[in-house]
Order: C-alpha cells, then sequence, then structure tokens
C-alpha cells in the first residue's frame, strides 16, 4: 500500500515570496490532515479536510495560508506571502475517517525561509 | 480538541534498559494514540488504546491508560540505540482533531 506522498520535500525561499506544497494521501481515506511543527515543537493542526470539505481551519492564519482539496483526493498547502517564522516541517496526514483509526504520516515537507 | 502532554521532555538511557514516557490528558477521550518521530522524519503510529482498555501490548511496547487519573504510558523494554526519536501521544475524542503536545525526546545510547 502506498504511502502518503508530500512534494516537495525542501524548499527554500525568501521572505514575501510564496510557496505551495502538494500532498496524496492513501487511497480512499476521507479525513485529511496539514500540520505545520516548528523545529522542537510538537505538531500544530492548521486544517482537517473531510472528502472535500473543511472540519477545522481555526488554527490556519489565513491572511496568509490557504489548502484546497478540490476532489476529495490530494490537497495543495499554499503561503503568501512567507515570513521568517514560517520556517517548519509541513507534514500532511490521512485516514479513513476522523476518529479511532491509524493516521498515516508523509515525510512532510521541510521549509526555511531566509 | 484534547492536546495530550507528555513528560518528561527529555529522556537519556542505555540500550538495553527500559524507557518509560507518560501522557496526560483534560477530558474524556475515545482512545489514546503514540507515534514516534524519527528526526526528520514524519510521524509513525506505534499503538492505540481504547478507553475502555488498561493496557495493551506491541511487541516491545506496552501502553497503558488510566482514564481516572486522565494519563497514559509508554514502556519500551529493552531498549535499542534504534528506539532513539521523539514520541507523541495524541489523546482522540469521537470527533477526531489531532492534536499533539511537545513530545518525550528519548536518546538511547549504545
Amino acid at each position: 500500500e502506498a504511502g502518503v506522498a508530500q512534494s516537495p520535500r525542501y524548499k527554500i525561499i525568501e521572505k514575501r515570496q510564496s510557496v505551495a506544497f502538494w500532498c496524496n494521501p492513501i487511497s480512499g481515506h476521507a479525513t485529511l490532515y496539514w500540520y505545520q511543527q516548528i523545529l522542537g515543537q510538537g505538531p500544530k493542526l492548521l486544517i482537517q479536510f473531510q472528502n472535500n470539505g473543511v472540519v477545522d481551519d481555526s488554527q490556519l492564519p489565513k491572511d496568509r495560508f490557504s489548502a484546497e482539496r478540490l476532489k476529495g483526493v490530494d490537497s495543495t498547502l499554499k503561503i503568501q506571502p512567507a515570513k521568517l517564522e514560517d520556517s517548519a516541517v509541513y507534514l500532511c496526514a490521512s485516514t479513513e475517517r476522523e476518529s479511532g483509526n491509524t493516521i498515516y504520516f508523509g515525510e512532510g515537507s521541510w521549509l526555511t525561509v531566509v | 480538541s484534547q492536546q495530550g502532554e507528555e513528560d518528561p521532555q527529555a529522556l537519556s538511557i542505555q540500550e538495553g534498559e527500559n524507557a518509560t514516557m507518560n501522557c496526560s490528558y483534560k477530558t474524556s477521550i475515545n482512545n489514546l494514540q503514540w507515534y514516534r518521530q524519527n528526526s526528520g522524519r514524519g510521524l509513525v503510529h506505534l499503538i492505540l488504546i481504547r478507553s475502555n482498555e488498561r493496557e495493551k501490548h506491541s511487541g516491545r511496547l506496552r501502553v497503558t491508560l488510566d482514564t481516572s487519573k486522565k494519563s497514559s504510558s509508554l514502556l519500551i523494554t529493552a531498549s535499542r540505540a534504534a528506539d532513539t526519536a521523539s514520541y507523541f501521544c495524541e489523546a482522540g475524542t469521537s470527533y477526531g482533531k489531532l492534536t499533539f503536545g511537545q513530545g518525550t525526546i528519548l536518546t538511547v545510547h549504545p
């Protein structure tokens, strides 16, 4: 079974530039999550999708971050414009349904903003 | 949302010793899960324990859950250098919403 795929693996951009990350969850997984993990901290939930609908985006900085999952499969997370404090690993995860199932994580996309 | 809080923040042991880390949470849960994260990698699911279970084993892992104290512990027996990683717990409710604490950084010295 293929795992959660993320790209790019690494990205370095200058502040005020934009960046987009892509995630392809495990086939058939209805729930998709994006997390931000700053070095030395635990992952922080940015947004949760159930199919193509948003379940929770309360911690997404909507002035600069956006995410979509148009066909209920893969998803993109965009940051525009980036700030220095956005330097982090962006983790995508998926599960069959919201609760009680194993959550599968991708390897993450490392962002450095300089 | 539910947030697991792990302690200790860091744990350093010798290979072959046992490692115990703890997790506390605030309100009622349906289940609690433990994850491992190797440096520079994504999180890997280790074990899930449901709220009506008190103990669960998987290989060298033993997880306990005390719902009256709102706490869980993860025991890794006969640790190996490859167990060096950060460990996170996540306490789940019926409506999902995964949140994690700061994690316990485990270092196993060969």
